[in-house]
């Protein structure tokens, strides 16, 4: 049971590049998220999923973009990044009925120079 | 505005303290509230989760207070260690599913 897991751990790009993080959780989680973590900001919800093909804004949504085709992965993808997007990405699932019972991945470490 | 505030933002105390970690929230309609600790680099781990409906939650040397009509928690750390050294975050949930969290406070035990 590797609960939530994070692919990369580290990325860098040049602004303009594109990529997609991805997050998978073996816990059948119906809800997952994104969140950055930024220095003196706290976690910012990016976007969310309550379930297999849905998907919904969080705080942040701009510059970004999700897909939740199996239940078990969420994706964030960057069209076109800018150094703004310099941040570290965690990923977090929850079942349906545990509010604010969230279990959080390792994090993505990414740079945009 | 729903925020969250913890205080301090960084704490040094040498090891072996009691010590207690605070945090503020403006709405207080929430659901639950919940202590994570973050070590450098690395993800969060949930510590305590304390329902609205609770006053406490106590795990090891660890205890979690809620006064809900106040919009205060405090996290209580026991004869503190070096390996307690870590950022703690707090994190208040609401019925809406949304989570706002803390800045949190860096805490670093001396040995």
């Amino acid at each position: 049971n590797a609960g939530v897991t994070q692919t990369p751990k580290f990325r860098v790009l040049k602004t303009g590049q594109s990529m997609t993080l991805l997050c998978a959780q073996d816990m059948n989680h119906e809800y997952m998220y994104w969140y950055r973590q930024d220095p003196g900001m706290g976690l910012r919800l990016i976007h969310y999923s309550v379930g297999e093909g849905t998907t919904a804004k969080g705080e942040v949504p701009d510059g970004y973009n999700v897909s939740r085709l199996k239940k078990q992965n969420f994706l964030l993808g960057l069209e076109s990044a800018a150094p703004s997007q310099t941040s570290v990405y965690f990923c977090a699932s929850r079942k349906r009925d545990r509010y604010n019972e969230q279990f959080f991945g390792p994090g993505t470490r990414l740079t945009v120079l | 505005k729903q925020e969250v505030t913890q205080i301090p933002a960084a704490l040094s105390v040498p090891e072996g303290e009691n010590l207690v970690l605070n945090c503020s929230f403006t709405d207080s309609a929430i659901y639950n509230l919940q202590w994570f600790r973050q070590d450098p680099g690395k993800g969060l781990t949930s510590l305590l989760l304390i329902q609205s409906s609770q006053r406490e939650q106590t795990s090891g040397r660890l205890n979690a207070s809620l006064d809900k009509s106040s919009g205060r928690s405090t996290l209580y750390i026991a004869a503190s260690q070096p390996g307690d050294s870590a950022t703690y975050l707090c994190a208040v949930g609401y019925r809406d599913d949304k989570i706002i969290f803390g800045k949190g406070t860096r805490l670093h035990i001396l040995p």
